[in-house]
């Protein structure tokens, strides 16, 4: 199976900073990467598929980028409401498999 | 709009085994294969399987086979999953979502298994 490494496991970040959440493959996943959020209690979201396309109704404040097996998400001026817990995923080879999560805080 | 609808929550006994439903709306059923993720508290997300409700085929991950059962209604945009021979492992959080970039997730199911 393809392992996910994700950093860091948790970030505190003030209101408006720029943050960066990194995952690792174990192996060249191609760019079949998403990313996602889950909120207290709530269904995880996508975010990003395809390593850096937005999806529809998510805030342009964040993006992915990354290749190969190392990826990223950025959220440009930290808001109050993307407090929650972020996982990456791997699509590209069977089974599918997911980081480990980073908790997002507010400072 | 795309929803996906699960069943509620279950309180099952060790060994027995559930069956949870998630209703699809809002898009041609048939297009699109359905995963499911299990969470355990306060973990991560495990991709269980998923199944083409078109064809019924299925890929699961290996740690499932055995354990977890997928099918659908067509007739109804229902897919299920039916988990056997249940531990407390199996207490959790399963979620239904749409693939292939798992864009869209129903509320989840919690399990419980307890005697």
């Amino acid at each position: 199976d393809i392992q996910m490494t994700q950093s860091p496991p948790s970030l505190s970040a003030s209101l408006g900073e720029t943050v960066s959440i990194e995952c690792r493959a174990s192996e060249d996943i191609y760019s079949n990467l998403a990313w996602y959020q889950q909120k207290s209690g709530k269904s995880p979201q996508l975010l990003i598929y395809y390593a850096s396309s937005l999806q529809d109704g998510v805030p342009s404040r964040f993006s992915g980028s990354g290749s190969g097996t190392q990826y990223s998400l950025k959220i440009s001026g930290m808001q109050p409401e993307d407090e929650g817990v972020y996982y990456c995923l791997q699509g590209s080879k069977y089974p599918l498999t997911f980081g480990s999560g980073t908790k997002l805080e507010i400072k | 709009q795309v929803k996906l609808l699960q069943s509620g929550a279950a309180l099952v006994k060790p060994g027995a085994s559930v069956k949870m439903s998630c209703k699809a709306s809002g898009y041609t059923f048939t297009d699109y294969w359905v995963s499911w993720v299990k969470q355990s508290h306060g973990k991560s997300l495990e991709w269980i399987g998923e199944i083409y409700p078109n064809s019924g085929a299925t890929n699961f991950n290996e740690k499932f086979k055995g354990k977890a059962t997928l099918t659908v209604d067509k007739s109804t945009s229902t897919a299920y999953m039916e988990l056997s021979r249940l531990t407390s492992e199996d207490s959790a959080i399963y979620y239904c979502t749409r693939s292939d970039t798992l864009d869209y997730w129903g509320q989840g199911v919690m399990v419980t298994v307890s005697s």
